[in-house]
């Protein structure tokens, strides 16, 4: 069974660019969160989309976005990057009553 | 709120018994979790709780008491490789997973 995969893995984009990332969940699951995870801070929830609809969502500036896919793929879009955008960006799948898988995630810097 | 409290970190001798304590305040409960996360890496899956007990999985063993709040991972045996991050999460209502700041283990000849 394939795990989470995430692309890219490593990201660096200037302020004021935008960014799009990209998680395939694992075959069947069809939840997929997002985490910010930067030193200090830990792991931040972004948000949540099950079948395609947001279902949850954390305190995150509008810039932050995503959306889910019929195949159960999912974007996560961040608009007028800022320096403190710095950060590792996790997707974790999920299935019923199961634990969260997590992907490699994506590095992103901004400068 | 959400509130979930560990150690930022911990260092213990290898061979040792060393325990990672967890208190969680969150609104809905639907389970414990202990992920561990290397340096560079994404967190993997340790154990789960969701009933009051021990859960004992090798090395490693966590426990729960819904009652107080409270969780600990024990990690018995102590190996070099067992440095890295431990992360205390708790499943809330729907899919969604509220975790702690982690606690930076480090394991020490």
């Amino acid at each position: 069974k394939a795990g989470v995969t995430q692309t890219p893995r490593y990201l660096i984009k200037t302020r004021g660019q935008q960014v799009t990332l990209s998680c395939s969940p694992i075959s069947g699951h069809r939840s997929v969160s997002w985490y910010q995870q930067t030193p200090g801070q830990g792991l931040q929830f972004l948000f949540e989309y099950f079948s395609e609809t947001q279902r949850n969502k954390g305190n995150f500036p509008g810039r932050f976005s995503g959306r889910q896919f019929s195949n159960s793929r999912s974007e996560m879009n961040v608009s007028t990057l800022e320096l403190g955008d710095s950060a590792l960006y996790l997707c974790a799948s999920i299935g019923s009553n199961t634990e969260a898988f997590f992907g490699q995630g994506t590095r992103l810097t901004v400068v | 709120g959400q509130n979930i409290d560990q150690p930022t970190e911990m260092t213990a001798t290898e061979g040792a018994i060393v325990q990672i304590n967890c208190t969680y305040q969150t609104s809905g409960f639907n389970g414990l979790f202990w992920y561990q996360q290397h340096a560079g890496e994404a967190p993997t899956f340790l154990s789960y709780n969701v009933l009051d007990g021990l859960e004992e999985k090798g090395r490693f063993s966590s426990f729960l008491s819904r009652s107080k709040g409270y969780s600990y991972l024990l990690l018995k045996e102590l190996q070099m490789k067992d440095s890295a991050s431990y992360l205390c999460a708790v499943r809330g209502p729907g899919n969604q997973f509220y975790f702690g700041t982690g606690t930076s283990l480090t394991v020490i000849p």
